[in-house]
């Protein structure tokens, strides 16, 4: 069975940081990219950051450039979200997500992890 | 941009759903729906517009090209009633509407 597992979520004062960590499970983990996705509270979903495979190539949200880095140990079938410089606006769920192989979309989610940057 | 409407829509079990989402820029035919219930992540339904994605019911449909797609679920079922939100992977950064609840009437 596919499988996702965010973790790393948590409570962080503005300017703080935090990692997220995704691992994956039931399917060939360095043959797919992989992106993190967010949902603040009552909100619609945003594409945060996406990495290839083989983890050479990474881009991101303009809402992020500059403060979170993605990246993947494909050894340990892990990818990570470091975020930095926290505002109150990332706090959201945040998902990982499996990209289907042949077309632009998500076809495997996690059940997403809880950030929220408050004082 | 990408515009769903309506916002809530209100159906009876068994009655056929119709969810609209209205894109700023022709987007060829890159548009897919998610489904999304309370507490649980997305769920892909429809990609490249119209594919069922693997193991989504028969009664979910989509359709249109360039700026204007439609999702229809043919007879809702009590499983249905969830949020929908359509995604754009035209280009980057992929972008998501806001997304139609589908509440029991």
């Amino acid at each position: 069975e596919v499988q996702v597992v965010e973790s790393g979520g948590g409570l962080v004062q503005p300017g703080g940081s935090l990692r997220l960590s995704c691992t994956a499970s039931g399917f060939t983990f360095t043959n797919y990219p992989m992106h993190w996705v967010r949902q603040a509270p009552g909100k619609g979903l945003e594409c945060v950051s996406r990495i290839s495979s083989g983890g050479d190539s990474a881009q991101y949200a303009d809402s992020v450039k500059g403060r979170f880095t993605i990246s993947r140990d494909n050894s340990k079938n892990t990818l990570y979200l470091q975020m930095g410089s926290l505002r109150a606006e990332d706090t959201a769920v945040y998902y990982c997500a499996r990209r289907h192989l042949t077309v632009g979309v998500l076809d495997n989610w996690g059940q997403g992890t809880l950030v929220t940057v408050s004082s | 941009v990408l515009t769903q409407s309506p916002a809530t829509l209100s159906v009876s079990p068994g009655e056929r759903a119709t969810l609209s989402c209205r894109a700023s820029q022709s987007l060829g035919n890159k548009l897919a729906w998610y489904q999304q219930k309370p507490g649980q992540a997305p769920r892909l339904l429809i990609y490249d517009t119209s594919t069922g994605a693997t193991g989504i019911p028969a009664r979910f449909s989509g359709s249109g090209s360039g700026t204007e797609f439609t999702l229809t679920i043919s007879s809702l079922q009590s499983e249905d009633f969830a949020v929908y939100s359509c995604q754009q992977y035209y280009t980057w950064p992929w972008t998501f509407g806001q997304g139609t609840k589908v509440e029991i009437k």
